[in-house]
C-alpha cells in the first residue's frame, strides 16, 4: 500500500530564511508526486508536482522539489520565505496503476509558523 | 474558467440527519475525487467517480456514505444518519484525463461538515 510521512508536524523559520520540508513516500511503481498548499479555512493549492523527467523541479511562488528515487524522497525548498507563506504543505503521492487516475494519498501535513 | 465549486460551503447537522454535499467540476472535466479532512490530519481518498459510474470507491465508509456523479448536474456525496464523528472538511476535486497524461486534480474550497 502507498503511504507518504511528513516527519515534521511544525516548522518554525524566520522570514527570509531558508526553507526545506520533508517528504518520504512508499509507492510499489513509478510515483508521481505533488505538494499542495492550504491556507486555513481554504481548498488546496498545487504548488509543484513531478511526473518524470528533471528530477529538480520548480513550482509556483518560489518553490522547488527535488525527487530522489533511493531515498524516497520528494523534499520542497524555497531559498527565502515571506510572511505569506505560513500555511499547512501537503505531500501526496498518486500512480498510473489506475492509468493515472488514482486517487491521491496525502501526508498529514506540516504546518509552516513565519517568525517576523 | 471557474475553478471546481462546492456547496455549501459550511453545513451543520444535528446527529441522525441527512448531509448532502454538493461539487461542480471544472469545465471539462469529467472526473471527480472526493476526499475527507479530519481534524488535525492530511485529506483521506474516499471515492473516485466518472460520469455515471463509480471507478473506485475503496475510501468510502461502508455504511451511511454514498456518491454519484449524474449525466447532468454536480456530483452529490451523501451521509446518511450523520454522527459526530462525520464532523470533517469534504474536498472534491475534478481531473481532465487524456490518453498518456496522468490527472492533475484540481481541487475545490471544501465544505465543512458539522455534527451537532
Amino acid at each position: 500500500a502507498q503511504s507518504v510521512t511528513q516527519p515534521d508536524i511544525h516548522i518554525t523559520v524566520s522570514e527570509g530564511a531558508s526553507l526545506e520540508l520533508r517528504c518520504n513516500y512508499s509507492y510499489g511503481a513509478t510515483p508521481y508526486l505533488f505538494w499542495y498548499v492550504q491556507s486555513p479555512g481554504q481548498g488546496l493549492q498545487l504548488l509543484l508536482k513531478y511526473f518524470s523527467g528533471d528530477t529538480l523541479v520548480q513550482g509556483i511562488k518560489g518553490f522547488e522539489a527535488e525527487f530522489k528515487r533511493s531515498q524516497s524522497s520528494f523534499n520542497l525548498r524555497k531559498p527565502s520565505v515571506h510572511w505569506s507563506d505560513a500555511a499547512e504543505y501537503f505531500c501526496a503521492v498518486g500512480g498510473i496503476d489506475g492509468g493515472g487516475a488514482d486517487g491521491l494519498t496525502f501526508g498529514k501535513g506540516t504546518h509552516l509558523i513565519i517568525q517576523p | 474558467n471557474a475553478g471546481v465549486m462546492q456547496n455549501p460551503r459550511h453545513l451543520v447537522r444535528r446527529r441522525g440527519q441527512e448531509a448532502r454535499l454538493r461539487c461542480s467540476p471544472m469545465k471539462g472535466h469529467s472526473h471527480v475525487y472526493w476526499y475527507r479532512q479530519l481534524p488535525e490530519e492530511g485529506l483521506k481518498f474516499m471515492v473516485y467517480l466518472q460520469k455515471e459510474n463509480i471507478i473506485d470507491e475503496s475510501g468510502m465508509p461502508k455504511e451511511r456514505f454514498s456518491a454519484e456523479f449524474p449525466k447532468e448536474g454536480p456530483s452529490i456525496l451523501r451521509i446518511q444518519q450523520v454522527v459526530r464523528g462525520d464532523s470533517a472538511a469534504y474536498f472534491c476535486a475534478s481531473a481532465f484525463l487524456a490518453s498518456g497524461t496522468h490527472n492533475e486534480q484540481f481541487f475545490g474550497p471544501g465544505t465543512r461538515l458539522t455534527v451537532l
